[in-house]
């Protein structure tokens, strides 16, 4: 099943708002990942945060990390056109013998100009 | 500085074909890995290497074989190609274990197989 689900799947927004989205996952990570994938591009990363941290931010994302209730959310403040992309969270768990990162299936940012 | 590569960018296969999709990256990564992504699903792992000379299955290593014989390059060859295996596929390196790692993925590569 799937370990890192965001919600929602689609967002549109005017240029100058903020955005939010927000990951649920199912079992106890060692860090969770956000990465950003402009159309028919590769994925980038935007930030990482381990599993002792509650909040990061870089530039104009700020990143939490609720253990408690397996969530986390990407807030991306004062959005441009540029922002438009799909955010994926990608959860980092020990399965075996190493860590497993599993990607979910994406949130939509529409930034409309 | 390239960062990781992707060879060809696109590719159209009948069933059947055979084929290697190459991916090389420059900044001295131990782990390689080879994703595939279909719409609504997400990234899916196919398989991935912690250092030249290893390889191991991911979550869908059915169909795909790698390569790791150089440590800047990763090969994921399809024996017989099949239409289910329509996809893109990403590449990406990291300089560890993945679950400490920020991962730097490659501009993909689209293969539709008919």
């Amino acid at each position: 099943s799937q370990q890192g689900e965001e919600d929602p799947q689609a967002l549109s927004i005017q240029e100058g708002e903020n955005a939010t989205m927000n990951c649920s996952y199912k079992t106890s990570i060692n860090n969770l990942q956000w990465y950003r994938q402009n159309s028919g591009r590769g994925l980038v990363h935007l930030i990482l945060i381990r599993s002792n941290e509650r909040e990061k931010h870089s530039g104009r994302l700020r990143v939490t990390l609720d253990t408690s209730k397996k969530s986390s959310s990407l807030l991306i403040t004062a959005s441009r056109a540029a922002d438009t992309a799909s955010y994926f969270c990608a959860t980092a768990a020990f399965g075996g013998s190493n860590y497993k990162l599993t990607f979910g299936k994406g949130t939509l940012l529409t930034v409309n100009p | 500085n390239a960062g990781v590569t992707q060879t060809p960018k696109f590719r159209v296969l009948k069933t059947g074909q055979s084929m290697t999709l190459l991916c090389a990256q420059d900044m001295n990564h131990e782990y390689m890995y080879w994703y595939r992504q279909d719409p609504g699903m997400g990234l899916r792992l196919i398989h991935y290497s912690v250092g030249e000379g290893t390889t191991a299955k991911g979550e869908v290593p059915d169909g795909y074989n790698v390569s790791r014989l150089k440590k800047q390059n990763f090969l994921l060859g399809l024996e017989s190609a099949a239409p289910s295996q329509t996809s893109v596929y990403f590449c990406a390196s990291s300089s560890g274990d993945y679950g400490y790692n920020e991962q730097f993925f490659g501009p993909g590569t689209r293969l539709t197989v008919l």
